[in-house]
This record gives C-alpha cells, structure tokens and sequence, in this order.
C-alpha cells in the first residue's frame, strides 16, 4: 500500500529534549516536505526537499533541523523544543513536480506537546 | 508573495444540498495548481480535486467540483448533494511554478446538518 509513515503519532516531552519525528515514503518520490498546523493559520511549510540531499526552508523553518540522506526518509528535527512548537504536524510527499500540479501524500500527522 | 485565503471559518449545510467553500489566492507565477484537501475528524489530509493554472475547464471528481475563475484569482469548491461524511475541515492549497513551496489556507470547517 503506498504510504507515508510518520512516527511517533503521538508524543509529549519537556522543553529543551531534542527529539526526532520519523517520516518515510513507499512511493519513490523525490520531493518530501513537512507542515505544521494550528488552528485559525492552516498548514504551514517547514522545510522541503527537491530530492536527496536537496532541501530548502519553507515559511518557518525556525527551530527545526531536516536531512534527506535517502530518497524514503525525511526526519524533522528539534535540537532545543520549545512550547511555542506544540503543533500537528505533517509529513508529505509527491513526485517531482516542475509545473505545480502534483498533489501531496500526507501521512496522519505527530501531535506534539512541549510543556 | 503568495498567499491564499478562506473567508468561511465555519459553514452550516442540510445534507443533500451543495454547498460552496470560498478560496482566494494571490501568485505571480505563471505556471501554479490549485489543490483542495479534506481533514475529516479524525486528522489525516485527503486529497479531492486539482485545478491547474492553465486548464481551461473546471474540475470535476465525483460530487466535487473547482470553480475557477483565473481573473479573480478564485478557486471555490462546490459539494454537490451534501452528505453526513462531509463533515470535515477543507483546505485550499496553492503549489507554484517548480513545486518547491505549497501554501494553505486557513480552512473552512463544514458542518452538515441532517
């Protein structure tokens, strides 16, 4: 079944724990990204990634870190969480798209709470 | 910069009735799509309907439908024949010319009434 997998779905820790949430696509995509969403702003874009070892900063990368070392995988990083972070977040991924036209896999999404 | 927007917090519907979901955008590529996905109760992102930048006909999947319209910069969503399970949040998204960024409204959450 083609899917993407985040993981934890769930998670709670303290300010200052670095944590790591794990994403991984089945699909062969190049291009990943991830988004955070709270409520009355939507989803906003974290960072995304062209294709291995290409990422970019989306609209707030601040206080997140990325790696693509492989096609599949695509962890969102958080050295020093604060609870500013506490967020849903989600994890998606689509073909290569030059023209703007494919749409993005999601997987179900990490709730985060920092306290 | 771009920027899309949903006017419609929150909308009432009967079911079996259409319903209309607002979205404005704001771009200056020339090239960009139109994307609107769901998030029923229970969180996951779905994907419905595509609207590509340069398609002359509106969309249509199933009881969806994209009504754009180019030169007000407007991509509505119409739901036709509402049901119960389209109880859910919908986001309009907007990706731009290379695919690089993709930006999200702020939803409108659709409530439909029995």
């Amino acid at each position: 079944e083609a899917q993407v997998t985040q993981n934890p779905r769930y998670l709670i820790t303290v300010t200052g724990k670095k944590l790591t949430v794990t994403c991984s696509q089945n699909m062969n995509h190049e291009y990943m990204s991830w988004h955070r969403q709270d409520p009355g702003l939507g989803l906003r874009q974290i960072y995304y990634s062209m294709n291995v070892e290409v990422t970019d900063k989306g609209d707030v990368p601040e206080g997140y870190k990325v790696s693509r070392k492989e096609k599949r995988n695509f962890p969102l990083i958080l050295e020093s969480p604060s609870p500013n972070q506490t967020s849903l977040y989600f994890c998606a991924s689509s073909p290569r798209d030059r023209a703007g036209n494919q749409p993005q896999h999601f997987g179900d999404g990490t709730r985060l709470s920092i306290l | 910069a771009q920027k899309i927007t949903q006017t419609q917090p929150g909308m009432f519907v009967q079911e079996k009735e259409a319903v209309t979901l607002d979205c404005t955008y704001d771009t200056s590529d020339q090239s960009y799509g139109l994307f609107w996905y769901k998030q029923p109760s229970s969180g996951e992102m779905i994907f419905l309907i595509y609207q590509g930048s340069y398609d002359e006909q509106n969309a249509t999947e199933g009881r969806y439908s994209l009504n754009f319209q180019k030169a007000r910069k407007s991509a509505n969503l119409v739901i036709s024949a509402s049901q119960l399970g389209d109880s859910a949040m919908y986001f309009c998204a907007m990706r731009g010319s290379g695919g690089f960024k993709t930006i999200f409204g702020a939803g409108t959450r659709l409530f439909v009434k029995a």
